[in-house]
């Protein structure tokens, strides 16, 4: 069964600061990854999705993919409060419609 | 924009009776709905899966016997818990996606708690 697995599982940066969160897959015939932020109370959003090696940079979000070792990474630049939430990677399959999530990890931003 | 309701949002039964759970997709077309569970620590588990070219199928440790779900279209979904237990507990997520898109657009969820 396909695992994926997080990295921190709690993070703490102070306003302004960098946030890199780590996630990798079990499964070599993933198709997307895909990141998730979900704030207390709410369902997950998507904030992104990357499929080909290299970065992708979406605002003060990037996520790196490495298909080799089929690890993602992301990267909050100039991170705000705002930002504090669990942030999950998922990987979707396209074969099959299914997203597996990872365990998350906490993000903090302090003021 | 893409939208999913679920309703009710937060729910409180007595051990051993049943929940009724909705979910609607607004704005897009799915063509894929997917339930899961959240635990009280935060971790996933897909219950079922429906897909425009599938029937619903349910994973490991997840049975429509338990877990009855309908839908008239992908677009408006229903479960059941039945004869909720203490373990049942948790926020009930509904997925609804497009396929051709590789993404799930998530509700803000169902909470059941179980006395």
């Amino acid at each position: 069964q396909q695992k994926v697995q997080q990295s921190p599982e709690s993070l703490s940066v102070p306003e302004g600061g960098m946030a890199s969160l780590n996630c990798t897959s079990s499964d070599r015939n993933f198709q997307y990854f895909w990141w998730y932020r979900q704030h207390s109370g709410e369902g997950p959003k998507a904030l992104m999705s990357i499929f080909s090696d290299g970065d992708k940079k979406e605002g003060r979000f990037t996520a790196h993919l490495n298909k080799a070792s089929l690890h993602v990474s992301l990267h909050i630049r100039d991170s705000q409060p705002s930002d504090s939430a669990l942030y999950f990677c998922a990987v979707y399959n396209t074969n099959t419609g299914k997203l597996t999530f990872g365990d998350g990890t906490v993000l903090t931003v302090k003021p | 924009g893409a939208l999913v309701y679920q309703y009710p949002r937060r729910t409180i039964c007595k051990s051993g009776t049943s929940m009724r759970m909705e979910c609607q997709a607004v704005g897009f077309q799915a063509t894929s709905v997917a339930w899961y569970r959240q635990s009280p620590q935060k971790t996933f588990e897909l219950i079922a899966l429906s897909t425009v070219n599938s029937a619903i199928k349910y994973e490991q440790n997840f049975t429509q016997e338990k877990f009855p779900i309908s839908h008239p279209n992908l677009s408006f979904s229903s479960m059941t818990v039945l004869n909720a237990y203490l373990e049942d507990r948790g926020l009930y997520l509904c997925g609804a996606g497009h396929l051709n898109y590789a993404e799930q657009f998530f509700g803000p969820g169902t909470r059941l708690t179980v006395l």
